[in-house]
Order: structure tokens, then C-alpha cells, then sequence
């Protein structure tokens, strides 16, 4: 099975602030990587999907980049809103479908 | 609006069984594969099953840790999926979301329902 890590386990950042959160594949999943955002009370959103591919409705202040193993998801000008937890996924070799541990976003 | 509503959650014993439900609603349901996901501190997200379409004879695959103890299932004239729990497990403790699938992303998912698993 893929690995999915994100070694940052919990991130604070200031309104207005440029966020990169990483996520790294155990191996090459060929761009099939997906962001999920996660509200306090529990609700799951799909961000960006096909590393780079914004779901709709997202803002575009969110973006997503990356290739082989390694990708980020990179918040511009951080809003209140944005306050979650950030989870990647790995969609190439099905199943299983696996997740990263998440990174938490808090506000400085 | 695409809407996914899971119910059934709730307390159960260990060994025990439980069936979790998830009515669909602002998409055409059969075209889509459909999956189980939960959650739980020590786990973190944990894919349970997933089951495909009609045309794909309603293939199902299972995560390892329920193998043999879950089956999922669909209704596309409900447009609604299942997970059939059995021989409940402390470690199945969660919350269950459903998702649909697309383009190799789960593109929505549900509000979740509540799994405890307990004496």
C-alpha cells in the first residue's frame, strides 16, 4: 500500500499569511494526489484534486503543485475561515485509497 | 446540490452487528462509485470499502481491518449505499462517512454518523 505522510502535524499562521502545507507519498503516484479540508465540526470538503485541479466552488487563493512523491497545498492571504485541518490523499493505485495524517491549521 | 446523508450510527457491543445507511440526492446515483470512510483519533481517516458501478458487475473492495466482517452494498433505485457491520470491534470505533468518487478524488462526503463500539 501507499504511504501518504504530512510530517507537519500543526501549523500557526497570521491573517494574510502565505501557507504551504506538504504532504509526501511513499511512492511516485503520478500526480493522483487530492486535498481535503476538515471544519472543527467535522465537515469534509475536497479542495484540489489531480494535484493542481481546484474543486468547484473553491476559493482560488488555494492551489496545489507537485510531481513524483512530493506536493504542497499553498494558501494565499489566509482567511478565518480557513481554519481546518488539511488532509492529502492519494488517488493512483486504488485501493486502497489512503490518506496523510493531517496538519492542522490554527491562527497565530 | 449534491447531498450525501448517512444515519444508523450509534452504541453497540462488541461482536455486535449494525448497518449504517447513505441516501444520495442532486446527482444521478448509478454513476458514480460510492465508498465508506471513518475516523478516528488514533487512525486518523482510514478508507473502509468501496463499491462500483452496475457496469462494473458492483465490484466491491474492502480495507484489510474489515475484511470478511463488512459488506458494502447499493440501491441505485434508492440511490442509496450500505455498510453491513458484523462482529463489531472496539478498533471500529468512529465516525463513518460516505463519499462519492470522481475523477480518482471523493468529491463529497457526508456529515458522518457516530460508531461506538463498547460494553
Amino acid at each position: 500500500d501507499i504511504q501518504m505522510t504530512q510530517t507537519t502535524s500543526s501549523l500557526s499562521a497570521s491573517l494574510g499569511d502565505r501557507v504551504t502545507i506538504s504532504c509526501r507519498a511513499s511512492q511516485d503516484i503520478s500526480n493522483y494526489l487530492n486535498w481535503y479540508q476538515q471544519k472543527p465540526d467535522g465537515t469534509v470538503k475536497l479542495l484540489i484534486y489531480y494535484t493542481s485541479r481546484l474543486h468547484s466552488g473553491v476559493p482560488s487563493r488555494f492551489s496545489g503543485s507537485g510531481s513524483g512523491t512530493d506536493y504542497s497545498l499553498t494558501i494565499s492571504n489566509l482567511e478565518q475561515e480557513d481554519i481546518a485541518t488539511y488532509f492529502c490523499q492519494q488517488g493512483n493505485t486504488l485501493p486502497p485509497w489512503t490518506f496523510g495524517g493531517g496538519t492542522k491549521l490554527e491562527i497565530k | 446540490e449534491v447531498k450525501l446523508e448517512e444515519s444508523g450510527g450509534g452504541l453497540v457491543q462488541p461482536g455486535g452487528s449494525m448497518k449504517l445507511s447513505c441516501v444520495a440526492s442532486g446527482f444521478t446515483f448509478s454513476n458514480y462509485w460510492m465508498n465508506w470512510v471513518r475516523q478516528s483519533p488514533e487512525k486518523g481517516l482510514e478508507w473502509v470499502a468501496e463499491i462500483r458501478l452496475k457496469s462494473n458487475n458492483y465490484a466491491t473492495h474492502y480495507a484489510e481491518s474489515v475484511k470478511g466482517r463488512f459488506t458494502i452494498s447499493r440501491d441505485d433505485s434508492k440511490s442509496s449505499v450500505y455498510l453491513q457491520m458484523n462482529n463489531l470491534r472496539a478498533e471500529d470505533t468512529g465516525i463513518y462517512y460516505c463519499t462519492r468518487c470522481n475523477s480518482y478524488a471523493m468529491d463529497y462526503w457526508g456529515q458522518g454518523t457516530s460508531v461506538t463500539v463498547s460494553s
